[in-house]
């Protein structure tokens, strides 16, 4: 069963860093490119970055080029998004989503909050 | 960047009948259209992709067509769990776009 788990959400004040974590299993990691999707509250979906399934290809959406770094650890089946200069308009739900062999989002992992506030 | 726009913003309607929700692309996308069904504090779930190919698993009252900038989801006949939220999503550009949601409530 493919299952991905984000964790390391949390209150940070404007300026502020974090690191989120995705951690999957269920499937072989190392061949398959992710991405993170957020969710401002009650608002809709904002896709957020992509990485290529060996990390060589990345791209990001332009509100938060060059404050975001997505990364990946294929030994590790893990997924990170180094989260720099947060603003309170980065407050969302973060959600690591698998890209399918299809060009869609076919799994989806719980979510984690983050909230930039002082 | 691809706008995708979602009509209607919010529909409400009953056990049983027919819903159809319509998406529009800014430009040509092909087929690169998907549908997600999002529930209330649940992560969204792919329902369509490549604009009518059914996720494996999902019911077959669901369905979807179109190709270049126009698109429909429909559904054949609304169960209770139908309720929920539904996103459009392309897939032919980068950066990846969401229409803004259409939510679909009981009448």
């Amino acid at each position: 069963e493919v299952q991905l788990v984000e964790s390391g959400g949390g209150l940070v004040p404007p300026g502020g860093s974090l690191r989120l974590s995705c951690a999957a299993s269920g499937f072989t990691f190392s061949s398959f490119e992710m991405n993170w999707v957020r969710q401002a509250p009650g608002k809709g979906l904002e896709w957020v970055s992509y990485i290529g399934s060996s990390g060589s290809i990345i791209y990001y959406a332009d509100s938060v080029k060059g404050r975001f770094t997505i990364s990946r650890d294929n030994a590790k089946n893990s997924l990170y998004l180094q989260m720099n200069s947060l603003r309170a308009e980065d407050t969302a739900v973060y959600y690591c989503a698998r890209a399918g062999l299809y060009p869609n989002f076919d799994y989806w992992g719980q979510g984690t909050l983050v909230t930039v506030s002082s | 960047d691809i706008q995708m726009t979602q009509s209607p913003s919010s529909l409400s309607a009953s056990v049983g009948d027919r819903v159809t929700i319509t998406c529009r692309a800014s430009q040509s996308i092909s087929r690169y259209l998907n549908w997600y069904q999002q529930k209330p504090g649940k992560a969204p779930k792919l329902l369509i992709y490549a604009a009518s190919s059914l996720e494996s698993g999902v019911p077959s009252r669901f369905s979807g067509s179109g190709a270049g900038t126009d698109f429909t989801l429909t559904i054949s006949s609304l169960q209770p769990e139908d309720f929920a939220t539904y996103y459009c999503q392309q897939s032919y550009g980068i950066p990846r776009t969401f229409g803004q949601g259409t939510k679909l409530e009981i009448k």
